[in-house]
């Protein structure tokens, strides 16, 4: 399957600085990403959709002004958590899309941050 | 309303045992399911999916599923569970009109020697 690489795997900050994830589509171009949030022992999440060129669509009760996507180009997007707090601590997990509609998104590794 | 369930949180079995994670879905549109396995403090891989056709699907590590539409699942199964298939399994179903993928709530398995 495609690869998608996600960096950092982990990253600590303290609580009030601001953290940027990457997400890249390796071997295709993605029009389509996907922000996914997910808590110890639960389910993802979805935060927001973002298409290459466009703004994120973002899902009810999450916060666009504090998780920034940015989806500048077709592998490429960023997720930009704003003025951390230590709620804000969590398993962040992004997948990206070639096609349209239901063809298969391909996953990252995964971030963990911690907000201390 | 929870559109994807997996009504087992958590499975046990004995290496070498067959498993059957179950998963019902709910949606008045054709479905499109997804099962995905996740290992500790990683991404998800895809094990198989279902988009049209023949029921019954295979996918990788010798895991299949089946689409019953008269009963809203989409059970994964296996016939010989390893060791190394320990992890979280997720069920999913990409929804046309919303243009997203909803996920199950997961079932995490154990597997004992």
């Amino acid at each position: 399957g495609a690869v998608v690489s996600q960096h950092p795997s982990r990253v600590i900050c303290k609580s009030g600085t601001s953290v940027k994830i990457e997400c890249r589509s390796l071997d295709f171009q993605a029009t389509t990403m996907f922000w996914y949030r997910q808590f110890p022992k639960q389910s993802l999440m979805l935060m927001a959709t973002s298409n290459e060129g466009s703004k994120a669509t973002y899902e009810q009760g999450v916060e666009k002004d504090k998780f920034l996507i940015n989806h500048a180009s077709l592998t490429l997007s960023t997720l930009t958590v704003t003025s951390a707090h230590p709620e804000d601590s969590s398993f962040y997990i992004c997948s990206a899309r070639a096609g349209t509609g239901h063809t298969e998104a391909f996953f990252g590794q995964g971030t963990r941050l911690t907000v201390v | 309303a929870q559109s994807v369930t997996q009504p087992d949180i958590h499975i046990t079995v004995s290496e070498g045992a067959s498993l059957e994670l179950r998963c019902n879905y709910s949606y008045g549109a054709t479905p499109y399911l997804f099962w995905y396995v996740q290992s500790p403090g990683q991404g998800l891989q895809l094990l198989l999916k279902y988009f049209s056709g023949d029921t019954l699907v295979q996918g990788i590590k010798g895991f299949e599923a089946e689409f019953k539409r008269s009963q809203s699942s989409f059970n994964l199964r296996k016939p010989s569970v390893h060791w190394s298939d320990a992890a979280e399994y997720f069920c999913a179903l990409y929804k046309t009109s919303y243009d997203k993928v909803i996920f199950g709530p997961g079932t995490s398995l154990s597997v004992i020697p």
